[in-house]
């Protein structure tokens, strides 16, 4: 597709449930990652992968979650046992090249907005 | 607290006033970006930046990096309603792995005709 996509745009769900969040990536895009954003706020960096690999997992909050990624295209992340303070929005971005690069830009998609009840 | 502050969290003001945003840290980056937020919709990069005392200059936004690379800010003149969204800074730690930005908290910034 022309940009990066995220499904679904709206997730309500009741604590205690797991959810799985989609992110489909711009084609040909090597990185991708995973950011929280609570109402209001900035980006909290969750996880990003090279190819299918995760070299950086540090900004996941809990074992809660966990995020996988099949080559180097869509990735999901799949929060367990949701809580009511993992209610945000969850945006997924891709950026062409490989890690080290500085400027390489990241392509945002809309988001997943998380509500648990 | 964050790595990197931004000032104000809010403003508001009205078409055809100035602005500035601001964007510090105590830590050096390799380089600065400026994302633009609309409700709905994911950040969309306005510009980067990464030699200190760097400015650059998008029609009415003037973007500068500090000469030690550890601040930045952004200038709007004569603002216009479509200038309404939330701007967030981000920066690449000199020893950031994988174009892992670092967010501010971003400045919500109202500009009413």
């Amino acid at each position: 597709g022309a940009g990066v996509s995220q499904s679904p745009s709206n997730k309500v769900t009741e604590k205690g449930k797991d959810v799985e969040l989609r992110c489909d990536p711009i084609s040909g895009h090597t990185a991708l990652y995973w950011y929280r954003q609570r109402l209001g706020q900035g980006l909290e960096f969750l996880i990003y992968f090279q190819g299918n690999s995760a070299p950086d997992k540090s900004g996941l909050p809990s074992d809660r979650f966990s995020a996988e990624r099949t080559g180097e295209s869509v990735s999901t992340l799949t929060i367990q046992r949701t809580q009511q303070e993992d209610s945000a929005v969850y945006l997924c971005a891709s950026s062409y090249g490989l890690a080290g690069f500085s400027y390489n830009e990241q392509f945002f998609g809309p988001g997943t907005r998380l509500t648990v009840l | 607290t964050q790595l990197l502050e931004q000032s104000p969290q809010f403003l508001s003001i009205q078409e055809g006033e100035n602005l500035t945003v601001y964007c510090n840290s105590s830590s050096v980056f390799s380089s600065l970006q400026w994302y633009r937020q609309e409700p709905g919709e994911g950040p969309v990069l306005l510009v980067t930046v990464v030699t200190g005392g760097e400015v650059k200059k998008l029609k009415r936004l003037t973007f500068q990096f500090g000469d030690a690379r550890k601040d930045s800010s952004l200038h709007i003149t004569a603002a216009q309603p479509g200038d309404t969204g939330l701007y967030l800074c981000a920066g690449l730690l000199i020893k950031a792995a994988g174009n892992k930005l670092t967010f501010g908290g971003g400045t919500r910034v109202l500009v009413k005709p």
